[in-house]
């Protein structure tokens, strides 16, 4: 079993949909989540960070924790064409720095 | 710089020769990460350092592999012996600590023939 699971896709909205992304890890020590953008032949951009259970907002997106279930999800609202990368979630221990990758799900927005 | 920097972007080399990659972390970032990620795949770690030392090199492959960071800025990956198989964009990463947010580099693509 992968320490940090994807699906990979592809997952196909509209455009103005919300798109959203599930992850889930299966070191319960996994105490930071990130989520990065990679876009094809690029590099992954970091778009979003959450470290407690719950929601964080920032503009369109929207990173929820829950610890108990091990999981981590993106939203994007109002989804655009240049939206679509592959998305990748990341955990990390505090005990150990690395960033521990899944396998990125591919998000396609239909114009 | 404003971003990290990797060079070269694009390293074709032959099989068996000895190939070296060098990181340029953000400014004032102590931590720097090594990654490399094949097609369809996340990145995979490689090594991890805070300062000069290797905190952590649990990734690296086999001892063909090895990185440096003497003075706790640039970084340098060492690929001794390449082979087909090392073929994959390497990437670098670095953040303040090792425990925040961490910024990628372009990446380096080797190409092993």
């Amino acid at each position: 079993q992968k320490e940090v699971e994807q699906n990979s896709g592809p997952l196909s909205v509209p455009e103005g949909a919300i798109a959203s992304l599930n992850c889930t890890y299966s070191d319960r020590g996994s105490q930071s989540f990130f989520w990065y953008r990679q876009y094809s032949g690029k590099s992954p951009e970091l778009i979003m960070s959450i470290y407690s259970n719950g929601d964080k907002e920032d503009g369109r997106f929207t990173a929820q924790l829950n610890k108990a279930s091990q999981y981590v999800s993106l939203l994007i609202r109002d989804s655009q064409p240049s939206d679509s990368a592959t998305y990748l979630c990341a955990s990390q221990m505090d005990s150990s720095y690395k960033l521990i990758f899944g396998s990125g799900t591919r998000l396609l927005v239909r114009p | 710089g404003a971003g990290v920097s990797q060079t070269p972007s694009n390293k074709v080399t032959e099989k068996g020769k000895y190939v070296e990659l060098r990181c340029d972390p953000i400014s004032g970032h102590t931590a720097l990460y090594w990654y490399r990620q094949s097609l369809g795949q996340g990145p995979e770690f490689l090594i991890y350092f805070q300062g000069t030392g290797a905190a952590d090199d649990s990734g690296l492959p086999n001892d063909r592999f090895f990185a440096v960071r003497p003075e706790g800025s640039v970084s340098t990956l060492k690929i001794q012996r390449t082979e087909r198989g090392d073929s994959a964009v390497y990437l670098c990463a670095s953040s303040f600590l090792g425990n925040t947010e961490a910024f990628f580099g372009q990446g380096t693509r080797l190409t092993v023939v």
